[in-house]
């Protein structure tokens, strides 16, 4: 069974901290993908990497950093988090693009 | 920047009955359209999806229709039943550049 697993569930952070999301696919997928979902507003995509070492910003980067060192994980980074981040995030992955995601179960995050 | 428009936000319909929800994209290069279901606590799943080759998709009580020329494209479920009450999100993507709609709630109606 394809699995996508995200590091938290829940997650409470202060004001400035540096915070990192970890996902990890185990289907040997190429890409994956962060996106961050709020009321109202869907899923908006944060960063994509088609491969190791490989990132491209979506549509929302501003303040979000992503590192891909191995193919089945891939890392969302608040380097100074502040509380409009507080939000839904989501990791996915697919085999090859336009192809279907498959998602975490999210992480909601909290910042203070 | 590249659109999709999602409607309703929320929607009502008797158990038994047939949902509709459309969406409409602004990228013309689109070519990937796929919808997703997002049930309460969990991630969203593909429900079904259809290339810009294809008019329509059908899968049991599922189907999708594409009007490449309007550059709207619509999911339809019939014989709605309880559990397909979720929240639905549309999508379009091109080379791997997905925008996703807003959402649709579906609310199923004893």
């Amino acid at each position: 069974d394809v699995k996508v697993t995200q590091s938290s569930r829940y997650l409470v952070k202060r004001t400035g901290e540096k915070v990192f999301l970890e996902c990890v696919q185990d289907m040997d997928h190429e890409n994956m993908f962060w996106y961050r979902q709020d009321p109202g507003l869907g899923l908006r995509l944060i960063y994509f990497s088609y491969d190791v070492k490989m990132k491209e910003k979506g549509d929302i980067p501003e303040g979000y950093s992503v590192s891909r060192e191995k193919k089945e994980r891939f890392s969302l980074i608040l380097e100074s988090a502040s509380t409009n981040q507080t939000s839904m995030y989501l990791c996915a992955s697919s085999f090859s693009r336009d192809n279907e995601q498959f998602f975490g179960p999210g992480t909601r995050l909290t910042v203070l | 920047g590249e659109n999709v428009e999602q409607h309703p936000s929320t929607l009502s319909v008797q158990e038994g009955d047939s949902a509709v929800i459309k969406c409409t994209y602004s990228d013309s290069a689109s070519n990937y359209f796929p919808w997703y279901k997002q049930e309460l606590g969990k991630g969203p799943q593909l429900i079904i999806d259809i290339r810009s080759n294809v008019g329509e998709k059908k899968d049991q009580r599922i189907a999708v229709t594409l009007n490449k020329t309007a550059k709207h494209f619509s999911l339809h479920i019939t014989e709605t039943q309880p559990e397909d009450s979720a929240v639905y999100f549309c999508a379009a993507s091109r080379v791997g550049k997905i925008i996703f709609g807003k959402g649709t709630r579906l609310h199923i109606l004893p």
